[in-house]
């Protein structure tokens, strides 16, 4: 089955601290992983994914097959990153999505 | 379109009523998801379209919930005699097939509520 978990409801930093949301995933095959952000009266929309190996926004993720995870992290919270981040989760087959509950962060000045 | 665009925003129904929900994909994206994101939850899948196939309904949660895309472009959600429990936001989304390469769009969402 695949489950995506999110342990923290809630990571409050003070702004310029680093961040690293936490994201660890069950799935036995070669998953595709996301990272979306979800800003105040905003749509979700899409973060990072991890096959691009991008840096948005100064944030990055790193898929670690061994521990299964695929961490979000930034070295210095500003307060424009305070939303909410879902983790999520394509398996090889089939195209839905798992998303994990999600992640509230709030950076303060 | 310039994204995806759900309506109505908003729904309240009583109890036992029956509603639909529509869905305008971003032109030529040939998958469709629908999920339902309840309070606190992250979304959770409802069901896939690639053009007017429905290739997946493994989440539906009871044959009360029924979605339909004819054409392969715009898609509606329907759920017969409501229940409190189908409280929630009916997220939709779209993508190219690309998916890993470009993940999916979503839309802004109808919040449900079932009084």
């Amino acid at each position: 089955a695949q489950r995506v978990t999110q342990p923290e409801k809630l990571l409050s930093v003070f702004k310029g601290a680093p961040v690293e949301l936490k994201c660890n995933y069950s799935y036995s095959g070669s998953p595709e992983l996301f990272w979306y952000v979800q800003y105040s009266r905003q749509r979700l929309q899409l973060l990072l994914r991890h096959i691009s190996r991008e840096s948005i926004k100064g944030f990055t993720a790193d898929l670690n097959k061994g521990e299964t995870s695929f961490h979000l992290k930034k070295p210095f919270a500003q307060e424009e990153d305070s939303a909410m981040y879902y983790c999520a989760l394509k398996g090889e087959y089939g195209n839905k999505l798992v998303f994990g509950a999600g992640t509230i962060l709030r950076v303060k000045s | 379109g310039a994204g995806v665009s759900q309506s109505p925003r908003y729904k309240v129904a009583k109890r036992g009523q029956d509603v639909a929900l529509r869905c305008d994909p971003i032109s030529g994206h040939v998958s469709l998801f629908w999920y339902q994101q309840a309070l606190g939850q992250g979304p959770e899948f409802l069901t896939y379209f690639q053009n007017e196939a429905q290739l997946d309904k493994s989440g539906l949660p009871s044959d009360r919930f029924f979605a339909e895309r004819p054409e392969g472009s715009v898609s509606t959600l329907k759920i017969q005699r409501t229940q409190q429990e189908d409280s929630a936001v009916y997220l939709c989304a779209s993508s190219s097939l690309q998916v890993p390469l470009y993940g999916y769009t979503f839309g802004s969402g109808t919040r449900l509520t079932v009084v």
